[in-house]
């Protein structure tokens, strides 16, 4: 099956600083990754759309400018948090879209996820 | 209102129930159902998809959607202890963004 990596599976880090977070599809070309925080016992809250090549599209409320996202190649998109605060502690998942051509469904595969705690 | 609603629990059942779950949603444009197993401190596995309405069956799990009702559910049979874990839905309209439920957490007894 396709798996999909992130690393590192968690980080701590000071307040001001920034962490980067890369998310890597191993066995498969994945044209668009999605990138997720989930805080303790709720859902997963889509952040950003993120397209290889292009400027990665985020969902209401989310600030590009803290959130930086480059999707560099077909397998790898990075997420970095800069200038991080406590309130951006969070769990960051990311997923890679592969197309199932049978069903034309684009299926999302996650990765394991990157515990971030900013002191 | 929230675009998919999901009971988050807990639900807690003897080893070998059956373990029903199931989402209500309010877009009439979602087209495929997904079914998500979430372990604590992991990210989520896919379980079973279904597009439009029907029912699919894949082992001890069931899929079911009724669109008219804008319902979806989970069925689990002979449930295990391994199968505690937080159980997600999730919604597409097709263009790949996925709109999760909050998740309900099992925890089956042995």
């Amino acid at each position: 099956g396709a798996v999909v990596s992130q690393h590192p599976s968690w980080v701590i880090c000071k307040s001001g600083t920034s962490v980067k977070i890369e998310c890597r599809s191993l066995d498969f070309q994945a044209t668009t990754m999605f990138w997720y925080r989930q805080f303790p016992k709720q859902s997963l809250m889509l952040m950003a759309t993120s397209n290889e090549g292009s400027k990665a599209t985020y969902e209401q409320g989310v600030e590009k400018d803290k959130f930086l996202i480059n999707h560099a190649s077909l397998t790898l998109s990075t997420l970095t948090v800069t200038s991080a605060h406590p309130e951006d502690s969070s769990f960051y998942i990311c997923s890679a879209s592969m197309l199932d051509r049978a069903s034309s469904y684009n299926e999302q595969f996650f990765g394991p996820g990157t515990r971030l705690t900013v002191l | 209102q929230k675009e998919v609603e999901q009971d988050p629990g807990p639900l807690s059942v003897p080893e070998g129930a059956i373990v029903s779950l199931n989402c209500t949603y309010s877009n009439s444009a979602f087209q495929y159902f997904m079914w998500y197993r979430q372990y604590s401190r992991k990210g989520p596995e896919l379980l079973m998809y279904t597009y439009s309405s029907g029912n699919k069956e894949d082992g001890r799990f069931t899929a079911q959607v009724d669109k008219s009702s804008k319902y979806i559910s989970l069925f689990i049979r002979d449930s295990q202890p391994s199968d505690s874990a937080t159980y997600l839905c999730a919604m597409s309209a097709g263009s790949g963004k996925l709109s999760f439920g909050a998740g309900t957490t099992v925890t089956v007894r042995a």
